[in-house]
């Protein structure tokens, strides 16, 4: 998988967009971008994943650049309930690239009031 | 909302004891995962379980782990014998045909003694 960069933390004033940025040079034609959170003591939880396309789901959006090199989550309004780490992973969406998902540190996100 | 639960919340065990940690999946789920994280370290992947074997598992998941789905519902994670070092929160997952997109349970927090 190709190895992705996130800054270790963040700050977002509540109400207020917050834009997650992950760098993953690396990456090839045939992954995908994934993104996970876990919020405290909580298992990790799925946000949302996309090729090329930019991506919209009930919970983000995921913007990816042309040359794929990099992306942004977007959570459009922050709330307290989005403190969490935000992992950004790079794989090939199949099983004939292993099983393992492989988390890294992630980018902690603080909502501050 | 299907969701993964996972039983007990809490295990305290004594060094050198057999534990089972349990793990209920989402129904039409056909991939199952056991991850761990040792307290302030990032989520480790343990085993992923697929058509009735072991698919997949890291150099974690030794002689000491087992895995098993005895009764189509339910799918457990057996510690041998369990040392200090196995004190960590056990979460377990499932997914459906993208083995990169699962779904997470809450966590068992396992304390040897």
């Amino acid at each position: 998988d190709a190895k992705t960069t996130q800054p270790t933390s963040m700050d977002c004033a509540e109400g207020r967009a917050a834009n997650l940025p992950c760098n993953h040079s690396t990456i090839s034609g045939n992954e995908y971008v994934y993104w996970y959170r876990q919020i405290h003591s909580q298992g990790p939880q799925y946000i949302i994943h996309g090729l090329k396309n930019n991506e919209t789901n009930e919970m983000a959006s995921l913007i990816i650049t042309e040359d794929r090199k990099s992306s942004t989550l977007i959570l459009p309004h922050a709330t307290l309930r989005d403190t969490a780490v935000y992992y950004c992973i790079v794989r090939v969406s199949g099983g004939n690239s292993g099983y393992a998902l492989n988390f890294g540190k992630g980018t902690s996100l603080l909502v501050t009031p | 909302e299907p969701e993964v639960t996972q039983t007990p919340s809490h295990q305290v065990t004594q060094m050198g004891q057999e534990v089972i940690l349990r793990c209920v999946p989402i129904s039409n789920h056909l991939y199952f995962y056991w991850y761990r994280q040792i307290l302030g370290q990032k989520v480790e992947f343990l085993v992923s379980f697929y058509n009735n074997e072991i698919s997949e598992k890291s150099e974690i998941f030794d002689d000491q782990f087992s895995v098993e789905r005895p009764d189509g519902s339910n799918f457990t994670l057996k510690i041998r014998s369990t040392k200090l070092e196995d004190s960590a929160m056990y979460f377990c997952a499932s997914g459906t045909g993208d083995p990169a997109l699962r779904y997470f349970g809450p966590g068992t927090r396992l304390t040897v003694l």
